[in-house]
This record gives structure tokens, sequence and C-alpha cells, in this order.
């Protein structure tokens, strides 16, 4: 077990909705990360927040946003939902500044499917 | 920008014979590089990584790979598989550019 724990496991939402899913990352883990894993592919990078402020992007729109609370938890919320955001959501936390070259910690996952 | 490329979407071993997974990418800068295993229904864990300190990494589980920049490649290997090594095995590539690209993944069958 890693310590980092996402809810919920499953989500059914329609074209257009908003969601927010939600991670509790591992305590004293000052970042956390974020990934869309599409099925049968690797994950993409979504995301990173250190201490509260969003240091990292990868490439993806503006309606995925986040946010990182003080008590080691944070949120992806997206915006306006397609077909292609059905994917299973993994967040992972480090204890370093950034995950680019620390050891990251990941969740089991938010599977979301969007009809 | 970086990329990364496993090279095989699926091996297959037989129980106690060598696992080779292959790895290649490329980085403008000094890369990071991680394997990571995602066991089915569990979360993703990482295996081992090369942050710019020896070129020959080891791993949890016996595993080990080698840094070789000459051919941008970050192989994985294991002397001896075992059934509980069964499992999906990601490539991932950092570097400065404050972004983090994991591989399209290769999928590792033991057979007894």
């Amino acid at each position: 077990e890693t310590g980092v724990t996402q809810s919920p496991t499953h989500l059914i939402k329609t074209r257009g909705q908003q969601v927010t899913l939600r991670c509790s990352s591992q305590s004293g883990h000052n970042t956390v990360s974020w990934y869309q894993q599409a099925l049968g592919q690797g994950p993409q990078f979504i995301f990173q927040y250190y201490r509260e402020e969003e240091n990292g992007r990868g490439n993806f729109p503006p309606r995925f946003s986040g946010l990182q609370f003080p008590n080691y938890s944070s949120e992806l919320n997206v915006n306006a939902l397609e077909l292609d955001d059905s994917a299973l959501y993994l967040c992972a936390s480090s204890p370093g500044t950034s995950a680019w070259t620390d050891t990251q910690y990941f969740g089991p996952g938010t599977r979301l499917t969007v009809l | 920008a970086q990329s990364v490329t496993q090279l095989d979407s699926h091996v297959s071993v037989s129980e106690g014979t060598p696992v080779l997974l292959r790895c290649n990418y490329s980085s403008s800068y000094s890369p990071s590089l991680f394997w990571y295993v995602q066991h089915p229904n569990k979360g993703l864990q990482l295996l081992l990584k090369y942050t710019s300190a020896a070129t020959l990494v080891k791993g949890i589980n016996g595993f080990e790979a080698e840094f070789k920049k000459s051919e941008t490649s970050f192989h994985l290997t294991k002397p001896s598989a075992h059934m509980s090594d069964a499992a999906e095995y990601f490539c991932v590539v950092s570097d400065n550019n404050n972004d983090m690209r994991f591989g399209a993944g290769t999928r590792l069958t033991v057979k007894p």
C-alpha cells in the first residue's frame, strides 16, 4: 500500500457535466501530480502541484483544473466533460519539490465513464 | 520535447528465464528515467530510477536497468522471471521541461 487514496472508485457522468475527483496524499508529501490513463495506454501527465501552487502542466486544456490543500488532499476538476475524457485518473504524491526526479506514490485511481 | 518508446507491447517468457523490456527515449536535457510496474487492480509502483548517478541502476524484486546515453536506451532486465512478475511495465522520462512522459507500456506474461 502506498498510503495514497482516491475517491470515488468509479464515476459515471454525461457529456457536458462537471466532475471533481479527490486524492489524499501521504502525510508530509508536498507534491501531488495527476494523470489520465486511457484504456490500453500509458498515463498522461495532466499537472503537478507543490504547496498549493501549480508548477507544471501537460498538454491538457484549461477545463482541467486542480486544487491542493494544506492537509495533503487535492482535487482534479474537469468541466464540460467530453466522451474522450473517459479514462482512469491517477494521482501520485512525492516528498520533494517536484515529481521530475522523485519517487512517486500512486493511488489506485478513479475510473471515469462519460456517456 | 521529450518522448519515450517502449519497443514491445507484449513480452512472453517462461518462468526462470531472463526478462528484457526495451525502452528508448529522447530528451533535450539530461533526463531522469524511471520504470514503474502496474499489477491488475493495483496502483503503479516504482521499480527503479536513474537521476544522473550510476548508469547501472538496481531496483526492487531483482530488476535492474542500464542507462546508455549513446544509444538513448534504458532497458529493464531481470535474470530469472517469476510468476509474480506478470504485469504491465511503463518506462518514464522526465527532464527540466516540467513534463513527464510515460511509454505505452509492455505487458509481461510469464508462463509456468
